[in-house]
């Protein structure tokens, strides 16, 4: 299976912070990497899919690079809305992995 | 509006069983493959079954496959996940999951999760 290894697994920012995670697989999954927002108590939100692609409604400060086996999520400037956790997945094999999530948490 | 409504989860004992359902509304249930995704408490998302849009395709991870079974009903617009040989690893919140489009683009709705203990 594929492994999915998140970074950092946890990070303090304040609002208007840049923030940036990171997303490696174990093996290429080419562009196969979407991103999800958790917040407390509630079921995730797709953020980006194909690595890139700003789903319908997500705000343009949400960002999506890379490919192969290393990906990005960046917030370009933090919002009080954005304190929660965030999960990559990969989506290149039948068996969709989910990295072990990054909490973003006020500084 | 696309809605997905979970429901069968509770407390059960250890090497029991449990049906869980979802109805799914506002959507062409049969054309998207539909997926289980679990949250034990506290931790993240892990990924436990999907099934093809005709049924004909059923995968599992590794951690519940032989225990797990998924199944749907593309004319009631139901999909199912049956759990047996429940073990306390097993507690979490299940949720179910659509497909957003058929080029593996991720799930784009969610159900509100249905919690399940394992516990005596």
């Amino acid at each position: 299976d594929i492994q999915m290894t998140q970074s950092p697994s946890s990070l303090s920012a304040s609002v208007g912070d840049r923030v940036t995670i990171t997303c490696r697989a174990s093996q290429t999954i080419s562009r196969y990497l979407n991103w999800y927002q958790q917040r407390p108590g509630k079921a995730p939100k797709l953020l980006i899919y194909a690595a890139s692609t700003l789903e319908s409604g997500v705000p343009s400060r949400f960002s999506g690079s890379g490919s192969g086996t290393d990906f990005t999520l960046t917030i370009s400037s933090l919002q009080p809305e954005d304190f929660a956790t965030y999960y990559c997945q990969q989506s290149y094999s039948n068996f969709w992995t989910f990295g072990q999530g990054t909490k973003v948490e006020i500084k | 509006e696309v809605q997905l409504v979970e429901s069968g989860g509770g407390l059960v004992q250890p090497g029991g069983s449990l049906r869980l359902s979802c109805v799914a509304s506002g959507f062409t249930f049969s054309n998207y493959v539909m997926s289980w995704v679990r949250q034990a408490p506290g931790k993240g998302l892990e990924w436990v079954s999907s099934i093809s849009k005709s049924a004909g395709n059923t995968f599992f991870a590794d951690s519940v496959k032989g225990r797990f079974t998924i199944h749907r009903d593309n004319s009631g617009n139901t999909l199912s996940l049956v759990l047996n040989s429940l073990r306390a690893d097993d507690t979490a919140v299940y949720y179910c999951a659509k497909d957003r489009s058929d080029d593996s683009s991720g799930y784009d709705s969610w159900g509100q999760g249905t919690l399940v203990t394992v516990s005596s």
